[in-house]
């Protein structure tokens, strides 16, 4: 069977930081992968979706990267972390061919003081 | 960014009625919807995909799809209190690869 793993849990970072979050699928391949982010009492924002390896989608302009350097490996990273990036971050996949149901990982939690 | 649309609630239902909740979106190529359940700090769970117009069973669960109207809603019949969340509505966008989510539901059920 599937399994998305995404860690850490909660991270805690200072003001112009940079950030690094992982997320791994197993049991699949080829599929689409996502990131979301979850701000406090809001709905889900789709920050970077990916399609295959080395593609990559913006959905909103921000200070934060996605890159896919292997298959099933889903790495969101920022140079320079804001206050108004903490929030909660979901790791996604769904089937390649699209339109097929999304699995989330654990989430990490992220908050910058 | 297309648009998914819900009403945040709370919706407060009492054990055993039936809990209505409503979503519509705005992108008319959307051919695929979705309800999620979300409790409180934990990750969005899968509860029902629909496809198609018109009913779709599950257990306690019922979603409906009209795309001429482009409304999406889920019935949870016989409410517990464990169904007490926050529930999203999500439709991929018209290429079928961005799924976008609505601001969610707060659903509770009251013993």
């Amino acid at each position: 069977s599937q399994t998305i793993h995404q860690w850490p849990a909660t991270l805690v970072q200072p003001v112009g930081s940079p950030l690094s979050l992982e997320c791994t699928v197993e049991g699949t391949s080829n599929p689409n992968l996502y990131w979301y982010r979850q701000a406090a009492g809001r709905g889900l924002q789709l920050l970077f979706y990916s399609v295959g390896i080395g593609q990559i989608s913006s959905e909103v302009p921000q200070n934060l990267s996605a890159s896919r350097p292997q298959d099933r490996q889903f790495i969101l990273s920022s140079k320079k972390l804001l206050l108004s990036d903490s929030g909660f971050y979901l790791c996604a996949w769904s089937m390649l061919s699209g339109n097929t149901e999304a699995f989330f990982g654990q989430g990490t939690r992220l908050t910058v003081v | 960014q297309k648009e998914v649309e819900q009403n945040s609630g709370p919706l407060s239902v009492p054990e055993g009625a039936i809990a209505s909740l409503n979503c519509t979106y705005s992108d008319r190529g959307s051919q695929s919807f979705f309800w999620y359940r979300q409790y409180s700090g934990k990750s969005p769970e899968l509860i029902m995909s629909i496809y198609s117009n018109g009913d779709k069973e599950d257990g306690r669960f019922t979603a409906q799809l009209n795309k001429a109207s482009q409304y999406v809603s889920l019935l949870i019949r016989d409410s517990q209190p464990s169904d007490s969340a926050t529930y999203l509505c999500a439709a991929y966008s018209n290429s079928g690869y961005a799924l976008n989510f609505g601001k969610g539901t707060s659903l509770l059920v009251t013993p």
